[in-house]
């Protein structure tokens, strides 16, 4: 079955440390978007990328950095620098930037600070 | 700036009930229009879109329209189950003209009661 994983679903950040989110997606997309969802809130992009090895910074990127080395797969790490990192990350992908896509998402990560 | 904005919630209705989740939006260019659904936990999944003015989305029972006019997009179903229960986000898409970003509401949880 095609889709979009995502890893670990829990993750825990203590203070000054680094983590990265994994996306994975085997729809053959060539877009790839992250999203933060807050509680009560719509998606913000942090993230996104239209082919492999080029991305574009979101509405909120400070704080974030991604890689697109692959086709199917656009890590997100969440950096020390990101002082307010708690938050539901989710990863989408649809077939191209055309605004007629369908975007595709993964099950999410649910980032906690320690 | 493109923005939508939802009918706020919660919304609890009871078992066969009539849907209605207000959904507008101000777009700079000719946006396709999307609603999205999110069961607790998971990732959002696609409901139902429609590409050009009057369009009309459906799937499982739900609808929607695209009215240019109105810049609307309100999603409706005409009798409620329990397994509705989740947060319904109206999101658009103008990629040609804001490569790589779809804008999202703040969602509506509806709650539907046996």
């Amino acid at each position: 079955d095609g889709g979009i994983t995502q890893s670990p679903k829990y993750l825990f950040r203590k203070e000054g440390q680094n983590v990265t989110l994994s996306c994975e997606q085997n729809l053959n997309h060539d877009a790839m978007y992250w999203y933060r969802q807050d509680p009560g809130q719509g998606l913000r992009l942090i993230y996104y990328s239209q082919i492999v090895n080029d991305f574009q910074k979101g509405d909120i990127a400070e704080g974030y950095s991604v890689s697109r080395e692959k086709k199917e797969s656009f890590p997100l790490t969440v950096t020390s620098a990101q002082k307010n990192p708690t938050a539901f990350y989710l990863c989408a992908s649809s077939l191209t930037t055309s605004k007629i896509e369908t975007q595709y998402f993964g099950p999410g990560t649910r980032l906690l600070v320690l | 700036g493109n923005s939508v904005t939802q009918m706020e919630g919660p919304v609890t209705l009871s078992e066969e009930a009539f849907l209605t989740i207000n959904c507008t939006y101000t777009a700079t260019g000719y946006p396709s229009l999307f609603w999205y659904v999110q069961y607790p936990g998971e990732g959002l999944q696609l409901l139902l879109k429609a590409t050009k003015a009057d369009d009309k989305g459906s799937n499982k029972g739900f609808e929607a329209t695209y009215r240019k006019e109105t810049t609307s997009f309100h999603l409706e179903k005409g009798s409620v189950q329990v397994s509705d229960s989740a947060v319904y986000f109206c999101a658009l898409s103008e990629r040609e003209t804001n490569a790589g970003k779809s804008t999202f509401g703040d969602g509506t949880t509806l709650t539907v009661k046996p």
